[in-house]
């Protein structure tokens, strides 16, 4: 039972230009949402997050967008720089429960 | 920033024996941390979560007999693998927590474990 899904395993994108990943989740009472990002070797490591009380949150080039009457959220990236070419794990939580669930991540390659 | 190590880095081990794998917070303490396992283009599924100087709290499905988890002081927790088999091959990675929030929480670089 996956409960949070991201569809696209693999993404690439100009340098320069947007890049959009996406993430859907099931479970209508997960309330927190984090997006992590992993180079090769390396763990995750956090790189924004968004209570389900907002629908956008901004860090830079960094936003992430909730909609939780369509249980989705997505986070972009502009402009997209080639260090930014990486795994990109999406992961939610339920208050209390202190633990997340992750998707299955999205390979983003930044194209020069 | 918050660093976690993790040894070894890969391991590779024959049918029936057992394997130790050690998570450490090396500039901060961690009262909470957290293993992980990763298939091949799967998700991070949770584990366990480690408390420290507490029994380890083990999510449906996995065996606690199985996969030891001893959180021993506030900067390691280990997880043995007892009498592994080749269906445990996979990607362990461990987490701590630097802090009351999930954005302290800090990964290690994950240990592949092969098991012929």
């Amino acid at each position: 039972d996956q409960q949070v899904k991201q569809n696209s395993p693999s993404l690439s994108v100009q340098e320069g230009r947007i890049s959009i990943l996406n993430c859907d989740y099931t479970n209508s009472m997960f309330d927190y949402f984090l997006w992590y990002k992993k180079y090769p070797a390396e763990g995750p490591t956090f790189l924004i997050s968004i209570s389900s009380i907002k629908d956008k949150n901004e860090d830079g080039r960094f936003t992430v967008f909730l909609n939780k009457s369509a249980k989705h959220l997505s986070l972009h990236i502009v402009p997209s720089q080639p260090g930014d070419s990486a795994v990109y794990f999406c992961a939610a939580d339920i208050q209390g429960a202190q633990k997340l669930v992750f998707g299955q991540g999205t390979r983003l390659t930044i194209n020069p | 920033g918050a660093v976690v190590s993790q040894h070894p880095s890969w391991v590779i081990c024959k049918s029936g024996t057992s394997v130790k794998i050690e998570c450490r917070s090396l500039d901060f303490q961690a009262t909470t941390m957290f293993w992980y396992r990763q298939f091949p283009k799967q998700s991070l599924m949770l584990m366990a979560t480690s408390n420290e100087g507490s029994k380890a709290t083990y999510e449906q499905g996995v065996e606690k007999d199985k996969f030891l988890i001893n959180h021993a002081s506030l900067t390691l927790s280990t997880l043995t693998v007892t009498s592994a088999h080749p269906e445990d091959s996979s990607f362990y990675i461990c987490s701590a927590l630097a802090g009351g929030s999930w954005e302290t929480q800090y990964f290690g670089p994950g240990t592949r474990l092969l098991v012929l």
